[in-house]
C-alpha cells in the first residue's frame, strides 16, 4: 500500500539546519509532486513548496525562498526538506505529503516529523 | 492571517447539516483556482476531503461536499456524526503569493 515514511523528531539550536527525509513507497516516485507542508502547534498547515521527483524542480513559498532546499533521490524514492537559519518560530510539525495533481491537493500524507528549535 | 478566511468555530447536532465558508479574493479563489478541503483530527495528518472544488477522493463518505462561487467555497457536510468532530481547513493557489495556501481553519464542534 502507499506510504511517505517520514524520519524523527529533531531538536536544533538557533542557526541551525535540519533535514527532513520522505521515504515513499506503494507508487511512482515520479509520476507525483511531492508537497512539503508544516504546522506550528495550535496553527493551521503553512505550505512550505513543492518537487517534481522526476526532474528536480522545485517552487517554494516566499516566505522560505532563500531558507529551504526541497531534493530527492530517485533510487530510493526518498524526497528531502532541507531549512537552514533556524529560529524558535520554526518548530513545528513537518509533513510530506503526495500532490494528486490538482494544484497541491494532498491524497497522502507522511506522519510528521516534528522539529524544535531551543537554545 | 490567511488570506483564505473561514469561520472559527461551527457546530450542530447529531443528523443536523453544517457548512464551513472559505472566503478568499480575485487574487486566489476569485481567479478561478481550484479550492480543496482537508480533515484533521488531533494529532494526526490532514485528510482530503475534497478537491478541485468539489470532487471527492474515494473512500469519503457521499455527506461531505464542496463547491465554489465566485471568491467564495464551501464544505458542507450532512447527516452529522460525533467522528466528524475535527478541524477543516481549505486550501487554494494564491497569484499573489505564488504559491498555495491554507486557510485558517474551522473547528466542528458535534452537540
Amino acid at each position: 500500500q502507499m506510504q511517505l515514511v517520514q524520519s524523527g523528531a529533531e531538536v536544533k539550536k538557533p542557526g541551525a539546519s535540519v533535514k527532513v527525509s520522505c521515504r515513499t513507497s506503494g507508487y511512482s516516485f515520479s509520476s507525483y509532486d511531492i508537497i512539503w507542508v508544516r504546522q506550528a502547534s495550535g496553527q493551521g498547515p503553512e505550505w512550505m513548496g513543492w518537487m517534481n521527483p522526476n526532474n528536480g524542480n522545485t517552487g517554494y513559498a516566499q516566505k522560505f525562498q532563500g531558507r529551504v532546499t526541497m531534493t530527492r533521490n530517485t533510487s530510493i524514492t526518498t524526497a528531502y526538506m532541507e531549512l537552514s537559519s533556524l529560529r524558535s518560530e520554526d518548530s513545528a510539525v513537518y509533513y510530506c505529503a503526495r500532490d494528486l495533481g490538482y494544484s497541491s491537493s494532498c491524497d497522502f500524507w507522511g506522519q510528521g516529523t516534528l522539529v524544535t528549535v531551543s537554545s | 492571517q490567511s488570506v483564505l478566511t473561514q469561520p472559527p468555530s461551527v457546530s450542530g447536532a447529531p443528523g443536523q447539516r453544517v457548512t464551513i465558508s472559505c472566503t478568499g479574493s480575485s487574487s486566489n479563489i476569485g481567479t478561478g483556482y481550484d479550492v480543496h478541503w482537508y480533515q484533521q483530527l488531533p494529532g494526526t495528518a490532514p485528510k482530503l476531503l475534497i478537491y478541485a472544488n468539489s470532487i471527492r477522493p474515494s473512500g469519503v463518505p457521499d455527506r461531505f461536499s464542496g463547491s465554489k462561487s465566485g471568491t467564495s467555497a464551501s464544505l458542507a457536510i450532512t447527516g452529522l456524526q460525533a467522528e466528524d468532530e475535527a478541524d477543516y481547513y481549505c486550501q487554494s493557489y494564491d497569484r499573489s503569493l505564488s504559491g498555495s495556501v491554507f486557510g485558517g481553519g474551522t473547528k466542528l464542534t458535534v452537540l
